[in-house]
């Protein structure tokens, strides 16, 4: 059971605009969500982070959205630029038990 | 600078010897730390939870007396592979909770078992 899904496993966006990378969770308990950018071989860089109780956090060009009541996050990124191709992966756990469930990534390319 | 550090980002055994791999908090104490496991092309999958002074949790599938796991200290955990087999090759990370709701990654481990 996938309780965290990504389902565009790929996505290209022109340098400058606006990157959108969607995620959908099934399970209501979770109450703290991460995004991570992963390049291979590397281990994950953690990006933003979002508790159940807000709607919005911004960190610079990352912006994360939430809306509980469609069980669905997505994180902004403007304006894009190259460095930002990697894969992205959405997070969440529990609070208390922080064992992170993770979505299977979204490829990113940001095309000059 | 980084939170979570890993050792060796690299390893090459021979099939049948072990290899430990080593996570280590920086400027922080971790109580918990997590072991992943990536597969090519695929999303990071939970190995254990490993708690400081207890044993660790292990997921379901994951075999205990295969990957040993000790949380030595308050900043730093150990992944034994034990017996090691080539289709143990793959890529390894650790995490740690800090400040409580964020959780840093090591940079990960790539073994190779020939």
């Amino acid at each position: 059971d996938q309780q965290v899904k990504q389902n565009s496993p790929s996505l290209s966006v022109q340098e400058g605009r606006i990157s959108i990378l969607n995620c959908d969770y099934t399970n209501s308990m979770f109450d703290y969500f991460l995004w991570y950018k992963k390049y291979p071989a590397e281990g994950p860089t953690f990006l933003i982070s979002i508790s159940s109780i807000k709607d919005k956090n911004e960190d610079g060009r990352f912006t994360v959205f939430l809306n509980k009541s469609a069980k669905h996050l997505s994180l902004h990124i403007v304006p894009s630029q190259p460095g930002d191709s990697a894969v992205y992966f959405c997070a969440a756990f529990i609070q208390g038990a922080q064992k992170l469930v993770f979505g299977q990534g979204t490829r990113l390319t940001i095309n000059p | 600078g980084a939170v979570v550090s890993q050792h060796p980002s690299r390893v090459i055994c021979k099939s049948g010897t072990s290899v430990k791999i080593e996570c280590r908090s920086l400027d922080f104490q971790a109580t918990t730390m997590f072991w992943y496991r990536q597969f090519p092309k695929q999303s990071l999958m939970l190995m254990a939870t490993s708690n400081e002074g207890s044993k660790a949790t292990y997921e379901q599938g994951v075999e205990k007396d295969k990957f040993l796991i000790n949380h030595a200290s308050l900043t730093l955990s150990t992944l034994t592979v034990t017996s090691a087999h080539p289709e143990d090759s793959s890529f390894y990370i650790c995490s740690a909770p800090r400040q409580g709701n964020t959780i840093y990654f090591g940079e990960g481990s790539w073994l190779t078992v020939v």
